[in-house]
C-alpha cells in the first residue's frame, strides 16, 4: 500500500540553525500538508501545498518557514533560523484532491532544537 | 473560534470491553477524520466521514451532522488497541483544506 514517508525520523539542532524536513507524498498526490504537534499539544496546521505553491497557511507558518517541491517527488519544509520552541513533531500529509478529502500522514520527523 | 472537543480526555478498559470515543465540534463540517496515534508518534488515518456509519474490523465510526457529534467505537478491545485516537474535521465552507484536531483519547487497554 503507497505511504507518505519522511525523513529524518529524528533531528537534533541547535537554536539559530536552519533544518530541511523531507517528506515523500504518495505519488498520484496533489495537495501536500505539514502539520505540527508540540509535545503534549494539539496537533496543528501549518501550510498547505497544491500547484507548486502555497494554497493556505496558519498564523505559525512565519517568514522562519518555507516549503518546497524541488523535483517530481519531495516535499521539503524548511526552518531557516530554529528557536527552542520550534522543537515538536513535524507530519506531512498528502492527499488525492479537494473532494476526496481523505489524507495520509508521514511517520513524522521529531526535531529537537537545544 | 471553531472547536473540536473529545472526550473522555483518557480511558482505561479491560480487554474485550466495548469502547467509545466521542467527537463534538461547533459548526458545519464537510469531513471528519478518526485518527490513531501510536506512542512512537506516528498517526494512521482510520476513517474518514461526512455522513453515516463506517466500519472496519473491530472499529465503527458514527457521525450525526446534525447534532454535530461523532463517534468511534471499538469492539472486543484489546492490548494492541492501547494508542491516543484524535478527532480532527475540516469545516465546511470557504477554501480551507486544512484539518482541526481535538485534543485526542488516551486509550489504555489491559489484558
Amino acid at each position: 500500500e503507497p505511504e507518505v514517508t519522511q525523513t529524518p525520523s529524528h533531528q537534533v539542532t541547535q537554536m539559530g540553525q536552519e533544518v530541511i524536513l523531507r517528506c515523500v507524498p504518495i505519488s498520484n498526490h496533489l495537495y501536500f500538508y505539514w502539520y505540527r504537534q508540540i509535545l503534549g499539544q494539539k496537533v496543528e496546521f501549518l501550510v498547505s501545498f497544491y500547484n507548486n505553491e502555497i494554497s493556505e497557511k496558519s498564523e505559525i507558518f512565519d517568514d522562519q518557514f518555507s516549503v518546497e517541491r524541488p523535483d517530481g517527488s519531495n516535499f521539503t519544509l524548511k526552518i531557516r533560523s530554529t528557536k527552542l520552541e520550534d522543537s515538536a513533531m513535524y507530519f506531512c500529509a498528502s492527499s488525492e484532491g479537494i473532494s476526496t478529502a481523505e489524507q495520509y500522514f508521514g511517520p513524522g520527523t521529531r526535531l529537537t532544537v537545544t | 473560534k471553531n472547536e473540536v472537543e473529545q472526550s473522555p480526555q483518557n480511558l482505561t478498559a479491560q480487554e474485550g470491553e466495548f469502547i467509545t470515543i466521542n467527537c463534538s465540534y461547533s459548526v458545519g463540517i464537510s469531513a471528519l477524520h478518526w485518527l490513531q496515534q501510536h506512542p512512537g508518534g506516528g498517526i494512521v488515518s482510520l476513517f474518514m466521514l461526512s455522513s453515516g456509519k463506517k466500519k472496519h474490523g473491530r472499529l465503527i465510526a458514527t457521525i450525526n451532522i446534525q447534532e454535530k457529534h461523532s463517534s468511534l467505537h471499538i469492539t472486543a478491545s484489546h492490548p494492541r488497541d492501547s494508542a491516543v485516537y484524535i478527532c480532527a474535521v475540516r469545516w465546511e465552507g470557504g477554501s480551507a483544506r486544512q484539518l482541526t484536531f481535538g485534543s485526542g483519547t488516551q486509550l489504555t487497554v489491559l489484558p
